[in-house]
């Protein structure tokens, strides 16, 4: 079965530093997605980013970008020019590209923004 | 309508009694799922469906039920509530080829 682990419960960073959350996985699939969500004090679960295993090129969007390690089964977010908007919990997440398409989720990380 | 919505936005219901969630979107995508979020154990999916007339079971299925009689439509009840169930309960939804998984805004549930 997939597992997602996300190690770092809380981090912190000072505002327009950067900052880098973790994230492995666990899977014996060789095509698949990853994705991370952002889930700020409203509730609402935002996607923030996703990258598909057959693609070498990591994913970026704006100040958001992964560095997709497919053999170690890492998939980090790098937030650039933190924002007190990006004070969030974000979390990690697989699918599998065939089959059931279930979702797995890491228990998330807890991001503080400092001014 | 846009996107997922989900009713009631909070409820508290006492112990033993039934209670249905609603969930509909207006995307008209095949695959619909609930989950459960709970403090320091992330999601954790309940039931899914891939597509109309199909639910499979999750993580954590016991206690719950799921029918998905159309497209937009997928209600989670819950039998008789018990207090382990309070929690915040999302519904999802995701075209099947495009991977993105889509959140309505969840409801708050109590059970006392």
């Amino acid at each position: 079965a997939q597992t997602v682990t996300q190690s770092q419960p809380e981090m912190s960073v000072q505002e327009a530093e950067t900052v880098t959350l973790s994230c492995t996985y666990d899977t014996s699939e060789s095509d698949y997605y990853l994705f991370w969500y952002k889930q700020p004090p409203s509730r609402q679960m935002i996607l923030v980013i996703r990258q598909e295993a057959y693609k070498q090129q990591n994913a970026t969007e704006n100040r958001f970008s992964v560095n997709f390690q497919k053999a170690a089964k890492s998939f980090s977010l790098k937030i650039s020019d933190s924002q007190l908007g990006d004070a969030a919990m974000y979390f990690c997440a697989y699918r599998s590209a065939s089959g059931t398409y279930k979702y797995i989720f890491g228990t998330g990380t807890r991001l503080k923004v400092l001014a | 309508i846009a996107g997922i919505t989900q009713a009631p936005t909070s409820q508290i219901l006492a112990a033993g009694r039934r209670m249905t969630l609603r969930c509909t979107q207006d995307m008209r995508h095949n695959a619909m799922y609930w989950y459960r979020q709970d403090l320091g154990l992330g999601l954790r999916l309940i039931h899914y469906s891939n597509t109309a007339g199909t639910t499979g079971k999750g993580e954590v299925p016991d206690g719950y039920s799921v029918s998905r009689a159309n497209t937009d439509d997928f209600p989670l009840t819950l039998a008789s509530a018990v207090p382990s169930q309070t929690s915040v309960y999302f519904c999802a939804s995701s075209g099947t080829f495009s991977g993105e998984q889509y959140f309505g805004p969840g409801t708050r549930l109590t059970v006392t």
